[in-house]
């Protein structure tokens, strides 16, 4: 049984770039949230998809945007890239839970350095 | 705004030593608590959780937490440390709410450094 993948595992890019995550989610699994977490830090809450649609948001600005495939993998882009951007991008998925308790399963994250 | 906090930032223990890394949570309703540990080099992986019932709950490889709902509080403790837990420990809260979607909020770690 798969667990969580991402790809790639490090980036480096460059200040005003772009760049896209990816993550496949464990397999049964319908649900992908995306963390960040900087160094030091624990994760912070992005957002997360379900059914193709972004259904909650946390304190990131509209740089960082999503999308979800109908096989439930994700994509995380985040445009005009800062230095502050640097961090470990967490992938986790989960199943939608009609009690409303996700059990989330972590992926190994993506190390993104923005120079 | 929901928050969580570790109080220990970093400890250091001895191995057989007893270990106890206290979590605090600022959130009124009902919540869902979480450990997750990070050893070096590999993802998050769940240690415990709590979502009701029996407050002491026990996790993987000898870790237990009780949630104390009157001091918003869910400690993680284990009797007897390995080296082999050497790791970076976060607490996690996810609240119930009307517009839930699991979202985890976590505390900002522990790292955990016990000496052979």
């Amino acid at each position: 049984d798969a667990g969580v993948t991402q790809s790639p595992t490090h980036l480096i890019k460059t200040r005003g770039q772009q760049v896209t995550l990816r993550c496949s989610p464990k397999s049964g699994h319908d649900t992908v949230s995306w963390y960040q977490q900087a160094l030091g830090q624990g994760p912070q809450f992005i957002f997360q998809y379900y059914e193709e649609e972004e259904r909650q948001r946390g304190n990131f600005p509209d740089r960082f945007s999503g999308h979800q495939f109908p096989n439930y993998s994700s994509e995380l882009n985040v445009n005009a890239l800062l230095l502050g951007d640097s961090a470990l991008y967490l992938c986790a998925s989960s199943l939608r839970e009609t009690s409303g308790f996700y059990e989330q399963y972590f992926g190994p994250g993506t190390r993104l350095t923005v120079t | 705004a929901q928050s969580v906090s570790q109080h220990n930032h970093h400890v250091i223990l001895s191995e057989a030593a007893s270990l106890e890394l206290g979590c605090n949570y600022s959130y009124g309703g009902t919540v869902n608590l979480f450990w997750y540990v990070q050893y070096p080099g590999q993802h998050l992986q769940l240690l415990l959780k709590y979502f009701s019932g029996d407050p002491l709950v026990k996790g993987i490889k000898g870790f237990e937490a009780e949630f104390i709902k009157s001091k918003f509080s869910f400690n993680l403790r284990k009797p007897s440390v390995q080296w082999s837990d050497t790791a970076e420990y976060f607490c996690a809260v996810n609240s119930h709410g009307s517009s839930n979607t699991g979202k985890l909020i976590f505390g900002q770690g522990t790292t955990l450094q016990v000496k052979p």
